[in-house]
């Protein structure tokens, strides 16, 4: 099974600072990697597939960036609604979630 | 619209079987993979099963293999999993989502349906 390991586990951003959380293939996923988006109460959101696709709809400050085993998702200066949980995931073999991102707003 | 609906949650005793129901519309339900994915309280997703466009492959991470099984009927955009011999740690809330091709994002996910095993 391909383990994905999502760092850090919890951070904290004031508005306009540039965000990135990372994830850590434990084999090659061939760019097969998408990141959600998950406010509380509610369910998951697509932002970004293939490493670096943006979702239709998913505002431009979010960008995801990687291959091989290593990936990023970057916010280019952090809003109040960016506050959320999120998560990577990858799709090369079967499916395998990141252990999640807290983002709060400093 | 793109619409996932889930249904069948609710409390049930261990040693138990639940279905649950996903309804879908806005979308030609019988193009898409289908994927169920769980959230147990205050924890991480975590992938359970998915299914073909046609039904005729299924897939499941070892943690579900043999207790859960994974089916659709397109006929009624519907999508659907049973749950047997339910342990306390599968209490979580359950989402279906939609997947265009079996390596594709999940781009569409429904509202959750919260399943507690307890006794």
């Amino acid at each position: 099974d391909i383990q994905m390991t999502q760092s850090p586990a919890s951070l904290s951003a004031s508005l306009g600072e540039t965000v990135s959380i990372e994830c850590l293939a434990s084999e090659g996923i061939s760019n097969d990697l998408a990141w959600y988006q998950q406010k509380s109460g509610k369910s998951p959101q697509l932002l970004i597939y293939a490493a670096s696709r943006l979702q239709d709809g998913v505002p431009s400050r979010f960008s995801g960036s990687g291959s091989g085993t290593r990936y990023s998702l970057k916010i280019s200066g952090m809003q109040p609604e960016d506050e959320a949980d999120y998560f990577c995931q990858q799709s090369y073999k079967y499916w395998t979630f990141g252990g999640g991102t807290k983002l709060e707003l400093k | 619209e793109v619409q996932l609906v889930e249904s069948g949650g609710g409390l049930v005793q261990p040693g138990r079987s639940l279905k649950l129901s996903c309804a879908a519309s806005g979308f030609t339900f019988s193009n898409y993979y289908m994927a169920w994915v769980r959230q147990a309280p205050k924890k991480g997703l975590e992938w359970v099963a998915t299914i073909s466009t046609s039904g005729s492959r299924t897939y499941y991470p070892d943690s579900v293999k043999g207790r859960f099984t994974i089916s659709r009927d397109n006929a009624k955009s519907s999508l659907y999993l049973q749950m047997n011999s339910l342990k306390c740690e599968v209490t979580a809330t359950y989402y279906c989502a939609r997947q265009r091709t079996i390596a594709a994002p999940m781009d569409a996910w429904g509202q959750g349906a919260s399943v507690t095993v307890s006794s």
